[in-house]
């Protein structure tokens, strides 16, 4: 089956690690995102990634690294710089750029 | 500063009766619009989307309307199922730039029996 899969869906962290979601997609599509979602808010975009071997900062990047090595995988780092890091975290995908984008399922980061 | 904003953090329709979300937009340079559904632990399912050159959008029993003067719009569910009880958002995206979107917070919809 074609989709986006994320793993794991719960994750949990001691204060100061860091910590890698995964994101893999058989869609074939060009680009990537990462969202969050906090309790009370909309879903604010973290990093996106147009192309294999290129990505750009969203709007909440600080404390977030990603990766855009193959065309399929898109993890993301939650480091020890995020202060905030415990939020429910959304990998999408789209055909490219000006597509409509699918979500994966999501991942829970909780810190222990 | 919320660009898309949805002021009902709740709604509860009987089963049965017409189901209407509101989202407000304060970006002028919006151009296309979104309805997403989310079930808990799950990521959102695409809906249904207007873009700005039209005023309404209809898809089996949800259709969406634009009034772009009130940079306002609404989703309407008819009529609206238990299944239908989920979280929904409403997002915006500027020319060209149809994948960075802007989401509102959310309106939880219970449908009741």
């Amino acid at each position: 089956d074609g989709g986006i899969t994320q793993s794991p869906k719960y994750l949990f962290r001691k204060e100061g690690q860091n910590v890698t979601l995964s994101c893999e997609q058989n869609l074939n599509h060009d680009a990537m995102y990462w969202y969050r979602q906090d309790p009370g808010q909309g879903l604010r975009l973290i990093y996106y990634s147009q192309i294999v071997n290129d990505f750009q900062k969203g709007d909440i990047a600080e404390g977030y690294s990603v990766s855009r090595e193959k065309k399929e995988s898109f993890p993301l780092t939650v480091t020890s710089a995020q202060k905030n890091p415990t939020a429910f975290y959304l990998c999408a995908s789209s055909i490219d750029w000006t597509a409509d984008i699918s979500f994966g399922d999501g991942t829970r980061l909780s810190i222990l | 500063d919320q660009q898309v904003k949805q002021n009902s953090p709740s709604l509860s329709v009987q089963e049965g009766r017409i189901s209407i979300l509101n989202c407000d937009y304060t970006n002028s340079m919006f151009d296309y619009f979104l309805w997403y559904k989310k079930y808990p632990a799950e990521g959102p399912t695409f809906l249904i989307s207007i873009s700005s050159i039209k005023d309404k959008n209809e898809d089996g029993r949800f259709t969406v309307f634009l009034n772009k003067s009130a940079k306002h719009l609404s989703l309407h569910i008819v009529p609206s199922q238990p299944g239908d009880s989920a979280v929904y958002f409403c997002a915006a995206s500027g020319t060209g730039t149809a994948s960075k979107l802007t989401f509102g917070t959310g309106t939880r919809l219970q449908v009741t029996l």
